[in-house]
């Protein structure tokens, strides 16, 4: 069974730049939810995709989008980069289902700094 | 709105003390699932254990063991005979079911275990 991978894993831009994040879910997830953690604090959540649709979103501006392909895979898009946007991005796959809870599988990362 | 509030920024202890993580949770829905994440210098986020709010029953795996408390609205984390392993960031996270499956996380507890 293969794990939530993430790609790059570290990435330097520039203010007012564009970044593509990508993230592959864990074999047989359909859903992703997508995080932002800064340093020093806990992550927050920014918003989860379903079957390709967004499917929830945390306090974060439009420059913040999204996307999901048939295979479950995701990009984190964000414009007009802020130096406040300096972050490790954290994917996180699950199955959503009629079942009580779905776990959260996490990735490992990307860590943006942004100049 | 829900809230996790881990009031410890900082722990240090010596190996082979126990260490208690703190948690406390807002919430107004009966549905929810509450959790503890370990964070190493590597980034990824492992998940520890889930809990339910139907399910007060206390666990222990091995050094860790978890008290839930639906009175006090507590979910606290103990390491047994803390290792230098156990050194990492511990998050506690919320669940409502209500929500999408979105987690909300606490500040996090960064333990130091020295040798």
């Amino acid at each position: 069974e293969t794990g939530v991978t993430q790609s790059p894993t570290h990435l330097i831009k520039t203010r007012g730049q564009q970044v593509t994040l990508r993230c592959s879910s864990q074999s047989g997830h359909n859903t992703v939810s997508w995080y932002q953690q800064a340093l020093g604090q806990g992550p927050q959540f920014i918003f989860q995709y379903y079957r390709e649709e967004e499917n929830g979103r945390g306090n974060f501006p439009p420059r913040f989008s999204g996307l999901q392909f048939p295979n479950y895979s995701s990009e984190l898009n964000v414009n007009a980069l802020e130096l406040d946007d300096s972050a490790l991005y954290l994917c996180a796959s699950s199955q959503t289902s009629a079942s009580s809870y779905n776990e959260q599988f996490f990735g490992p990362g990307t860590r943006l700094t942004v100049l | 709105a829900q809230k996790v509030t881990q009031a410890q920024t900082e722990i240090s202890v010596v190996e082979k003390e126990d260490v208690t993580l703190d948690c406390v949770y807002e919430t107004r829905d009966t549905t929810y699932y509450l959790f503890w994440y370990k964070q190493p210098p590597s980034g990824e986020l492992v998940f520890l254990i889930r809990r339910n709010s139907f399910d007060e029953q206390n666990e222990i795996s091995g050094r860790y063991s978890w008290n839930f408390q639906k009175s006090t609205s507590s979910f606290n984390f103990t390491i047994t005979a803390s290792q230098v392993v156990d050194s990492a960031v511990y998050f506690c996270a919320l669940m409502r079911k209500a929500a999408g499956n979105k987690l909300t996380f606490g500040g996090g507890t960064r333990v130091l275990v020295k040798p």
